[in-house]
This record gives C-alpha cells, sequence and structure tokens, in this order.
C-alpha cells in the first residue's frame, strides 16, 4: 500500500527546474515523506525527506503544504543525469517499511 | 565493504530449481530489506531484518519464498520450485538506523536480475 500519487510521467528541459509533484492524501501525524530515485539498472537512492517544514540539501528542495497533503520535489537545474523514475513515499515513524509505489519517471531532455 | 554488495548480479535457472540469492549489507547496519521489481513496475517490500528481532515476512508472495540473516549481517533470500513469474529483479538494502528513527535512509544493492525459462 504505497499511499501516495504520482504523475507516471514527465518532460523538462536540461537546466530549468524540475517540480515533481506527490499526493499523501491520507498522510498522519507521524509520517515523513521520502523521496528516492532509481536510475536505469540500479538500485533506488536517496535523495530527501521531512515531516513538515520545507527541505533543502545538495540534491534537491522538498516542499510540504502546510497540510501535508500533498508535496513537491525540486531539482533546480535539471541535467540529463537525473533522468530517473523518482519514487514519493510515506513512512510511519514507529515501522519500517518504505513502500515504493510505481514514481515518476523523469525525461530530461536537451 | 563500502556498499550494499549482491550476488550474483545475474541468475539464470529453469522452472522447478531453488534459487539462493545473497546479500551482503553495509557493516554495522542493523536493518535488511529485500524488495522484488518487475520489469517496469515498482518496488515490491518482500521482507525486513532488524537486529535481533523477528523478522517482518509480510510481504513474502508465497511459502516458497524465505530468507534468513546469519550473525546480524549476512542474509540469503532462498525461492524454492522456482516459477516463470518470479523473474525479476531481487534489491537487497540497508540502513543504518534503528526501529522507529526518522530520518533512516536506506542503501541499495544493484540488485539480482532472476531469469526463470
Amino acid at each position: 500500500d504505497a499511499k501516495t500519487t504520482q504523475p507516471t510521467s514527465m518532460d523538462c528541459a536540461e537546466g530549468r527546474a524540475a517540480n515533481l509533484p506527490c499526493n499523501h492524501s491520507t498522510i498522519s501525524g507521524n509520517e515523513y515523506v521520502y523521496w528516492y530515485r532509481q536510475i536505469h539498472s540500479q538500485g533506488p537512492q536517496y535523495i530527501i525527506h521531512g515531516l513538515k517544514n520545507n527541505e533543502t540539501n545538495e540534491m534537491a528542495s522538498l516542499i510540504i503544504t502546510e497540510d501535508r497533503k500533498s508535496s513537491t520535489l525540486i531539482l533546480p537545474h535539471a541535467t540529463l543525469r537525473d533522468t530517473a523514475v523518482y519514487y514519493c513515499i510515506v513512512r510511519d515513524y514507529n515501522f519500517n517499511k518504505f513502500y515504493f509505489g510505481s514514481g515518476t519517471k523523469l525525461n530530461v531532455k536537451p | 565493504g563500502a556498499g550494499v554488495s549482491q550476488s550474483p548480479s545475474n541468475k539464470v535457472t529453469e522452472k522447478g530449481k531453488d534459487v539462493e540469492l545473497r546479500c551482503d549489507p553495509i557493516s554495522g547496519h542493523t536493518a535488511l530489506y529485500w524488495y522484488r521489481q518487475s520489469l517496469g513496475q515498482g518496488l515490491e517490500f518482500l521482507i525486513y531484518f532488524q537486529g535481533n528481532s523477528a523478522p517482518d515476512k509480510s510481504g513474502l508472495p508465497s511459502d516458497r519464498f524465505s530468507a534468513e540473516r546469519t550473525g546480524g549481517s549476512v542474509s540469503t533470500l532462498t525461492i524454492q520450485r522456482t516459477q516463470q513469474e518470479d523473474s525479476a529483479v531481487y534489491l537487497c538494502a540497508s540502513s543504518l538506523e534503528s526501529s522507529g528513527r526518522p530520518g533512516a535512509k536506506l542503501f541499495f544493492g544493484s540488485g539480482t536480475q532472476l531469469s526463470v525459462l
């Protein structure tokens, strides 16, 4: 049970910001939002996570709405190497299963 | 080692045979996960080990699937009497953080591509 809804695919021009949305309308107070990505033929790679505040690291920014029912992952300057499947996951503080869902296939085009 | 290591990277077997897939987690990581990924699909949770606690086997699709983790380190996923629908990439991940702590990051291996003919 993935608990998240993401678009199947998105396109982005190289050098532009990529904004990947995720709906998690049933999220509860203990659940964190995580983002991972999977580049072809590799295992998924951690990007960022958050609870309710916006977060930023060297890879991306995570914007979580005030009601926490949706979030957006932002890659500020997408490159061709960012082409991957991006997974939005909610994870309960007290449980350790990460449910990955089907993710969004991001195609970065030159 | 530097990362999660899985072996073999590819395994071709005949229907009905048993297979064993191995995962060496990052040294010191207490949590270990197995996932399955069919072609073009997302990751399907199989089983989770945390320290000395009883594993969470709730994702195993049938009793042909089993896994163990010896000494809190290496894990083996065994599939008995393989079927063609078992063909998939089997991914292992480990995590340093203990059960329930927020911020746990999973580190994945490159997976084992299993093909059942």
